[in-house]
């Protein structure tokens, strides 16, 4: 049981660059999300989804695009980095609707946009 | 969106001594208060909380809530350097959204 597994661990990209933050999940949970952690803000809500086809945008969700076409996988897309999206990127799932074990999140990317 | 504000932003203590961690939060679509640890990388979870009143324990971690006044609190007893860390809060609202607080840096020194 691997729990929430995230990669790539560090990328660093150019301005303008796109690419996939890969996020998968063995423990069949419904819900899964995306959250960016920036020095003195905490961690804020990107995208987020319900279940396989469904996703919802969060507090902070320009810039990015998602799909969930499995219920493992849910990965986040930067079509155009930009310096602003150089932060620390976790994915958490849990069930759904319900759940009394909280989130739990994967080990991370650290993105730097140069 | 909801605010939730935690204080202090950080802490130093000595080995042995007891914190209290403090964490606000706004009532829209309140579900659940939610603690988790975060050392290196991913937050681990801690207590999730929706009753009012009612302590949750493990070991030298404890959590209670007040929703009347919109507050919850962690304490760690007999602190010992492993429990070095960010202390996260997250409230939970309706639709599995989850809004957390800056954090509390808590630093204890041998």
């Amino acid at each position: 049981n691997a729990g929430v597994t995230q990669t790539p661990k560090f990328q660093v990209l150019k301005t303008g660059q796109s690419m996939t933050l890969q996020c998968a999940q063995d423990m069949n949970h419904e819900y899964m999300s995306w959250y960016r952690q920036d020095p003195g803000m905490g961690l804020r809500l990107i995208h987020y989804s319900v279940g396989a086809g469904i996703t919802d945008q969060g507090e902070v969700p320009n810039g990015y695009n998602v799909s969930r076409s499995t219920t493992e996988d849910f990965p986040l897309r930067l079509l155009s980095a930009a310096p602003s999206q150089t932060s620390v990127y976790f994915c958490a799932s849990s069930y759904y609707p319900r759940s009394n074990y909280g989130y739990t999140f994967g080990s991370g990317t650290r993105l730097t946009v140069v | 969106e909801d605010k939730v504000v935690q204080s202090p932003l950080s802490l130093v203590v000595h080995e042995g001594d007891t914190v209290t961690l403090n964490c606000s939060y706004e009532v829209t679509n309140f579900r659940s208060l939610l603690w988790y640890k975060q050392e290196k990388k991913a937050p681990t979870f801690l207590f999730m909380l929706t009753s009012s009143g009612i302590e949750k324990k493990s070991g030298r971690l404890s959590s209670i809530l007040d929703k009347k006044e919109l507050f919850s609190i962690l304490n760690i007893t007999a602190t010992q350097t492993g429990d070095s860390a960010i202390y996260l809060c997250a409230e939970e609202t309706s639709g599995s959204r989850l809004t957390f607080g800056e954090g509390t840096q808590l630093t204890v020194n041998p």
